[in-house]
């Protein structure tokens, strides 16, 4: 069964204070890693896709890494708009749009 | 940009009762996916629909559960008999022959009551 596990729960940032979040995982024949961004009340927004371990992809202040373990989404100089709950997900076996997601790491920026 | 579009965004219901919950997604996608999200808890994976069939299914998506497309632009999910314990935001998603990554929708609220 695959599993994912992010941590930490939640993050306080001051607004510039850079710090990165973890997403540790299992899965039998890994198809993808995601990172989605979510805002209270909405759906999933897609940021990146990680397919093999060496794997890095930025995005404005964002950066995802990925290992044969874990992911990092690593965020340099925070703002506040940057305040959401960030949501990592893999796809195994044969479906790209079956996913498994952690339990998400709410990230909160104070300016 | 293209969007997967859900309706309504909120939807109350008394325990017992059918609800369809709709979904618009984005066109030329073809592989369309329910998911749920209860309340502080993750988003968990329902079914898959493929090619006018079910493709894959959870636990959670038992005989109270179905879906549909019934003319080609929309993709629905029933609940046949509502409990309390389905209360959470449901979420429509879809994914393109080539794309690898699948867009949700903004979700609907679903409470039971």
């Amino acid at each position: 069964e695959d599993q994912v596990t992010q941590s930490p729960e939640a993050l306080r940032l001051q607004e510039g204070e850079s710090s990165s979040l973890n997403c540790s995982y299992t899965v039998s024949g890994l198809r993808g890693l995601f990172w989605y961004r979510q805002d209270p009340g909405k759906g999933p927004e897609f940021l990146f896709t990680l397919y093999s371990a060496g794997e890095e992809k930025e995005k404005e202040r964002l950066k995802a890494t990925l290992t044969k373990k874990e992911s990092f989404l690593h965020i340099t100089a925070p703002k506040p708009e940057d305040s959401a709950t960030y949501l990592c997900a893999v796809a195994g076996g044969t479906s790209y749009g079956k996913l498994t997601f952690g339990q998400g790491t709410i990230l909160t920026v104070h300016p | 940009e293209p969007e997967v579009t859900q309706t309504p965004s909120h939807q109350v219901t008394q325990m017992g009762q059918e609800v369809i919950l709709r979904c618009v997604p984005i066109s030329n996608h073809l592989y369309f996916y329910w998911y749920r999200q209860i309340l502080g808890q993750k988003v968990e994976f329902l079914v898959s629909f493929y090619n006018n069939e079910i493709s894959e299914k959870s636990e959670i998506f038992d005989d109270q559960f179905s879906v549909e497309r019934p003319d080609g632009s929309n993709f629905t999910l029933k609940i046949r008999s509502t409990k309390l314990e389905d209360s959470a935001m449901y979420f429509c998603a879809s994914l393109g022959r080539s794309n690898t990554e699948a867009f949700f929708g903004q979700g609907t609220r679903l409470t039971v009551v």
